[in-house]
């Protein structure tokens, strides 16, 4: 149990344009996703936490209106990246916790991750 | 002051030793203790975690939670080679998870 899925898992986009990434929890309903960003040989630094049918509460430095958080259903929020630039280019990976068989709200399982790569 | 802290290594154990990882963290009311482990180029996985002072087992691998020292480390058992890879101690806070910056753990065979 507690399986997340990100599609896709890899991304190659144009300077400028928008990227949107999606993270699923296929076998528990997530109260909450979380969206982390990770550059090479560097910690997992937190980006936003969502709860279902609400605004995104984004970490202090994160530009909200540049990284749309949805989390429109309890299984399934989404990342967009608006007008990317080569300086976005990271491993966003994204993870979910919730109520389920034997979870209690305060793990977090994390997705395979999206290598999204600007040029 | 880190709110979670980590060697960031490289720990280097030999294939078959006791590998040790050590996490201290600067939030005293803190309750809730995560170990997990992320291969290069892959996304973290939960391996364990605690929440009272003491140990855990599963398998291969303790937990060990000292509040009172503000510690906890996770031993590995039996290290084999696959078990190289970045380990990451996480602190709930709220309803998030303060992540320490890893430790490399490389088993040589």
């Amino acid at each position: 149990g507690a399986v997340v899925s990100q599609h896709p898992s890899r991304v190659i986009c144009k300077s400028g344009t928008s990227v949107k990434i999606e993270c699923r929890s296929l076998d528990f309903q997530a109260t909450t996703m979380f969206w982390y960003r990770q550059f090479p040989k560097q910690s997992l630094m937190l980006m936003a936490t969502s709860n279902e049918g609400s605004k995104a509460t984004y970490e202090q430095g994160v530009e909200k209106d540049k990284f749309l958080i949805n989390h429109a259903s309890l299984t399934l929020s989404t990342l967009t990246v608006t007008s990317a630039h080569p300086e976005d280019s990271s491993f966003y990976i994204c993870s979910a916790s919730g109520l389920a068989g034997g979870l209690r709200g305060n793990e977090q399982f994390f997705g395979p991750g999206t290598r999204l790569t600007v040029l | 002051q880190k709110e979670v802290e980590q060697n960031s290594g490289p720990l280097s154990v030999p294939e078959g030793a006791i590998a040790s990882l050590n996490c201290t963290y600067s939030d005293r009311g803190s309750q809730s203790f995560f170990w997990y482990r992320q291969y290069s180029g892959k996304s973290p996985e939960l391996i364990m975690f605690i929440y009272s002072n003491g140990d855990k087992e599963d398998g291969r691998f303790t937990a060990q939670l000292n509040k009172a020292s503000q510690y906890v480390s996770l031993l590995i058992r039996d290290s084999q080679p696959s078990d190289s890879a970045t380990y990451l101690c996480a602190v709930r806070k709220g309803n998030k998870l303060v992540f320490g910056a890893g430790t490399i753990l490389r088993v040589k065979s």
